[in-house]
């Protein structure tokens, strides 16, 4: 597996507004998966998307994956303080190994 | 469904001591990781076991760190002698079996501070 290089390193935003934060790889991937890390939950696996997925949603998220471009955005939508974390991408190539990028931080302000 | 145990939480020890962390995965887990975090980056996976084997370990340390999973179920992570740099929260994780697209569920982790 590879290290994904997640973008910005920090955002900054209102309670309410959307949060978009962006992880780059460079070479083929089977599957990247988002975790966030925040002090109260620790780390938490929060989605999976398979190569041959485009987009994918759960609640207020919505992952987007384009392998043309190897990269996969995360959007948060109407965020909430407790949405203040650091959020890692992890692609994997095929091996069993995760492998954390330095992490985009996130922070809400209520 | 209990998650993933860790102790102690916090430990203080001084260079050159020794020093030893404990996990205790999700009931069934076949698969345990044990990772180092240092402050600001990612976590950095340490050891991979499946069941009481390792199947990758080639970022620890291994002349100071050792773990073991005795029976394939806890761990413990042993660092003899320490140094300033293990400074960090050290994560252990645990997933149902090895595969690529296993979610790995996390422990709180333990806060290592060498002085």
């Amino acid at each position: 597996s590879q290290q994904g290089e997640e973008d910005p390193q920090a955002l900054s935003i209102q309670e309410g507004e959307n949060a978009t934060m962006n992880c780059s790889y460079k070479t083929s991937i089977n599957n990247l998966q988002w975790y966030r890390q925040n002090s109260g939950r620790g780390l938490v696996h929060l989605i999976l998307i398979r190569s041959n997925e485009r987009e994918k949603h759960s609640g207020r998220l919505r992952v987007t994956l384009d392998t043309s471009k190897k990269s996969s955005s995360l959007l948060i939508t109407a965020s909430r303080a407790a949405d203040t974390a650091s959020y890692f991408c992890a692609p994997n190539t095929g091996g069993f190994k995760t492998i954390f990028g330095a992490g985009t931080r996130l922070f809400v302000k209520a | 469904e209990a998650g993933v145990a860790q102790s102690p939480r916090y430990k203080i020890i001084e260079k050159r001591q020794s020093v030893a962390f404990w996990c205790n995965p999700i009931s069934g887990h076949a698969t345990l990781y044990w990772y180092q975090q240092i402050l600001g980056q990612g976590p950095k996976l340490l050891i991979q076991f499946q069941n009481n084997g390792v199947v990758d370990d080639s970022q620890l340390p291994k002349d100071r760190f050792s773990a073991e999973r005795l029976k394939g179920v806890d761990s413990t992570l042993k660092i003899q002698p320490a140094k300033l740099e293990d400074s960090a929260v050290y994560l252990c994780a645990s997933s149902l079996v090895i595969s690529q697209y296993n979610e790995q569920f996390f422990g709180p982790g333990t806060r290592l501070t060498v002085l």
